[in-house]
């Protein structure tokens, strides 16, 4: 079956960066994309990027742009997104998802809570 | 960017209540419109895609339609486990997703 698990919870300082880790099984990790969505304590959900698992490609937010990085390892079947010079507003669970065919996600990660705290 | 509104953004309902939450896209996105559901603490679930296709598992009272700018979710028959946030999502311009801003049903 298919299984995203993610990394555990941070608590980071403002400034610093934050790498967050998606380990993806029961699939072929190079036949889909993986989204990053966020959601900040009780606000809806924020699409961040999206990266192909075949090439690489990526996609990001314009928001975000020139502070967020995805990447991934498929030695290891593993995305990764990295978000840096953090900001309180920042403080949020992170989702990673795979992509479907028509652009829906219907595997998700179970989240991982970023806490942005001095 | 297309943006996305749902109406209403709170309701409360009655178990055995017919519910219907509607979405709105800025500009059309033909039927690339997608439906979660969202528990507290958990990840989003699909519930359904392609504007009307419901998602394998998910129960039949959930339907959804429309294309091009406007959607409907309808829940025929409120059930205990159906109190959750519910949003649409764009996948028209996929990668670039987008999602509305949420409609919570509690109980009345």
């Amino acid at each position: 079956q298919v299984q995203l698990v993610q990394s555990g919870a941070e608590v980071k300082k403002p400034g610093a960066s934050v790498k967050v880790s998606c380990k993806a099984s029961g699939y072929t990790f190079t036949s889909y994309g993986i989204s990053w969505v966020r959601q900040a304590p009780g606000q809806g959900l924020e699409w961040m990027g999206w990266i192909s698992a075949y090439n690489g490609n990526t996609n990001y937010a314009q928001k975000l742009q020139g502070r967020v990085t995805m990447t991934t390892d498929t030695s290891t079947s593993t995305a990764y997104m990295e978000l840096r010079s953090l900001r309180s507003d920042d403080t949020a669970v992170y989702y990673c998802a795979r992509d479907g065919s028509l652009g829906m996600s219907v595997y998700w990660g179970q989240g991982t809570l970023v806490t942005v705290s001095s | 960017d297309i943006q996305m509104t749902q109406s209403p953004s709170s309701l409360s309902a009655s178990v055995g209540d017919r519910v219907t939450i509607t979405c709105r896209a800025s500009q059309s996105i033909s039927s690339y419109l997608n439906w979660y559901q969202q528990k507290p603490g958990k990840a989003p679930k699909l519930l359904i895609y392609a504007a009307s296709s419901l998602q394998s598992g998910v129960p039949s009272r959930f339907s959804g339609s429309g294309s091009g700018t406007d959607f409907t979710l309808t829940i025929s028959s409120l059930q205990p486990e159906d109190f959750a946030t519910y949003y649409c999502q764009q996948s028209y311009s996929t990668p670039q997703v987008t999602f509305g801003p949420g409609t919570k049903v509690d109980i009345k």
